[in-house]
């Protein structure tokens, strides 16, 4: 099972900062957290990931909080193209399997 | 650089049939997982395969086999086929424990 839980649907504006909350109250000290968008009957795109700190990178910002139990996803402009359906995932560390449990995700619709 | 290439695009089946999915991973990435994805859900982790021997399995019934070549590309076979094993096949590529990336998929119609 997912150990991620994720709101279902958010819209928002073109051109504005686009939020994806995730919590993850289980998560252990050497999951990291890992997010991945798909648009519509594509395969996923990998977005970002983080363990502590926070990350950017030229897609997006992974804020984690200092308990690691919840994280945010920033798309800072987001466009029309960037709606999709946002998984937010756990993943356990290669040792432990390493393989991607995905959710329902939540679906980012960005509004003109 | 080619990313993850899947084929066929698109299949269709009836049941009962057997069928063969392949990827070819990203250079110089040497694992391969192959997740399904019914409509309207998250991907499911099927098995991961790296230095030809399968890693790890997730949830599915001994029908669905794979297999990794020696160029670390990969083939998903899929036994005595069902309805229900009508989905977006998905494979992904990494180095080792690094990020997955995904392929375009197999969409697979058993009717």
């Amino acid at each position: 099972d997912a150990k991620t839980t994720q709101p279902p649907s958010m819209d928002c504006a073109e051109g504005r900062a686009a939020n994806l909350p995730c919590n993850h109250s289980t998560i252990s000290g050497n999951e990291y957290v890992y997010w991945y968008r798909q648009i519509h009957s594509q395969g996923p795109q990998y977005i970002i990931h983080g363990l502590k700190n926070n990350e950017t990178n030229e897609m997006a910002s992974l804020i984690i909080t200092e308990d690691r139990k919840s994280s945010t996803l920033i798309l800072p402009h987001a466009t029309l193209r960037d709606t999709a359906v946002y998984y937010c995932i756990v993943r356990p560390p290669y040792n432990q399997g390493g393989k991607l449990i995905f959710g329902q995700g939540t679906e980012l619709s960005v509004k003109p | 650089d080619a990313g993850v290439t899947q084929s066929p695009t698109h299949l269709i089946k009836t049941r009962g049939q057997q069928v063969t999915l392949r990827c070819s991973p990203k250079s110089g990435h040497d694992t391969v997982s192959w997740y399904q994805q019914a409509l309207g859900q998250g991907p499911q982790f099927i098995f991961q395969y790296y230095e030809e021997e399968e890693r790890q399995r997730g949830n599915f019934p001994d029908r669905f086999s794979g297999h990794q070549f020696p160029n670390y590309s990969s083939e998903l076979n899929v036994n005595a086929l069902l309805l229900g094993d009508s989905a977006l096949y998905l494979c992904a590529s990494s180095s080792g424990p690094g990020t997955q990336y995904f392929g375009p998929g197999t969409r697979l119609l058993v009717l």
